[in-house]
């Protein structure tokens, strides 16, 4: 079974310039899930779709960031205009199910690493 | 801010000893899960504990959830150079959404 994918790896952008990740998680797994996770620190959810709808997006700072998840399937994050504080890794996950208060374990992508100059 | 908090933030272990880490709740929580996050790897999912005083074991390494629901514990025996990595606990707020704490960040001296 293939794992989560995501691109790029590493992007290196200055600052107010706009970046996008990509990600494509497990078949057939209906929640993805993005998470911010800046060095030294956990992992941070940004916002949880199930299936192609919001589950939430409480911490996602609209202002500047968006995502998106067409047809359920591959999901797309995007920033702009970056900021300095933005350098970070961004982790994709997916779960099969939509977690609740059982919980679904959850699988995650290598991350894209951004840095902000 | 994260309500899971994780102690210790580092730990140095020399190769051969056992030690435990240790994460706390503000609230009672319908179940835990730990991961496990090598260097410049992504998390990955070792193990969920959902009854109360439940204990679990893989190998060399010990999982218990507190009878209170609120704390949980890692117990690694026999540190190994495998075991390097910052392990998270993550606890459901809010019936889905996990918060990660900030890790328990391990080195082992051979």
């Amino acid at each position: 079974e293939a794992g989560v994918a995501q691109s790029p790896r590493y992007k290196i952008i200055e600052k107010r310039q706009s970046v996008a990740f990509w990600c494509n998680p497990i078949s057939g797994h209906a929640t993805l899930y993005w998470y911010q996770q800046i060095l030294g620190q956990g992992p941070k959810l940004l916002i949880q779709f199930q299936n192609n709808g919001v589950v939430d997006d409480s911490q996602l700072p609209k202002d500047r960031f968006s995502a998106e998840r067409l047809k359920g399937v591959d999901s797309t994050l995007k920033i702009q205009p970056a900021k300095l504080e933005d350098s970070a890794v961004y982790l994709c996950a997916s779960s099969k199910l939509a977690g609740g208060p059982l919980g679904d374990t959850q699988y995650f992508g290598p991350g894209t690493r951004l840095t902000v100059l | 801010g994260q309500q899971v908090m994780q102690i210790p933030q580092y730990q140095h272990v020399q190769e051969g000893e056992d030690f435990t880490t240790y994460c706390n709740s503000s609230t009672t929580l319908s179940n835990i899960q730990w991961y496990k996050q090598r260097p410049g790897g992504h998390p990955v999912f070792l193990i969920q504990l959902v009854k109360s005083g439940e204990v679990k074991k893989q190998k060399r390494l010990t999982f218990q959830f507190g009878e209170a629901k609120k704390n949980s514990s890692l117990h690694i025996t026999a540190t190994q150079t495998t075991d390097v990595g910052t392990y998270f606990c993550a606890g459901p707020f809010n019936d889905y959404k996990l918060s990660f704490g900030a890790g328990t960040t391990v080195t082992v001296r051979a």
